[in-house]
């Protein structure tokens, strides 16, 4: 059971440089959404989808695109890394039903230089 | 507004209780959700309250008062193994998105 599956799990960037961050889940979920999670920050929510070709903004989207095509895949790209953007990055899955339970990918650790 | 408050750091020893107290502004969620998170992993869920009142699940617990804004999870007979952090979460009212507070993190010595 792969459940959701985020690569790679750790990054160095150079300030400017673009990057894509990866999340596939196979439990047919219809929602996905991404975080960052800084230090006493907690996990603020970037961008979500409820579904393929649906993306809306979340809390801090200010420098980073997300695209739906599938329902399995949700990736993050970053245009132009700025070291304000040095986090730990979280996909989460979910299905529509009412508990709203996240399943959470493993993480990915980006530093930007 | 969807501001989510709790304690940044919370100690207890082993086999106490600790509450983990939750406040939010009453207009902005719909249905609070508690997840659990160990240093350098992902978040785990642990509970998800939607009307008022307590749920209990083993040693956890969570309450609910939407009137108030206000949530708890309780949890019993701690052990060295709940030293985490513990998020709060809010539902928004589409119900498309979790936004969670900043987490508390609580250590548990013996």
């Amino acid at each position: 059971n792969a459940g959701v599956t985020q690569t790679p799990k750790f990054q160095v960037l150079k300030t400017g440089q673009s990057m894509t961050l990866q999340c596939a889940q196979d439990m047919n979920h219809e929602y996905m959404s991404w975080y960052r999670q800084d230090p006493g920050m907690g996990l603020r929510l970037i961008h979500y989808s409820v579904g393929a070709g649906i993306t809306d903004q979340g809390e801090v989207p200010n420098g980073y695109n997300v695209s739906r095509s599938t329902t399995e895949d949700f990736p993050l790209r970053l245009l132009s890394a700025a070291p304000s953007q040095t986090s730990v990055y979280f996909c989460a899955s979910r299905d529509r039903g009412n508990t709203g339970e996240l399943f959470f990918g493993e993480g990915s650790r980006l530093t930007v230089l | 507004g969807q501001n989510i408050d709790q304690p940044t750091e919370m100690t207890a020893t082993e086999g106490a209780i600790v509450q983990i107290n939750c406040t939010y502004q009453t207009s902005g969620f719909n249905g609070l959700f508690w997840y659990q998170q160990h240093a350098g992993e992902a978040p785990t869920f642990l509970s998800y309250n939607v009307l008022d009142g307590l749920e209990e699940k083993g040693r956890f617990s969570s309450f609910l008062s939407r009137s108030k804004g206000y949530s708890y999870l309780l949890l019993k007979e701690l052990q060295m193994k709940d030293s985490a952090s513990y998020l709060c979460a809010g539902r928004n009212q589409a119900g498309t998105a979790l936004i969670f507070g900043k987490g508390t993190t609580l250590s548990v010595s013996s």
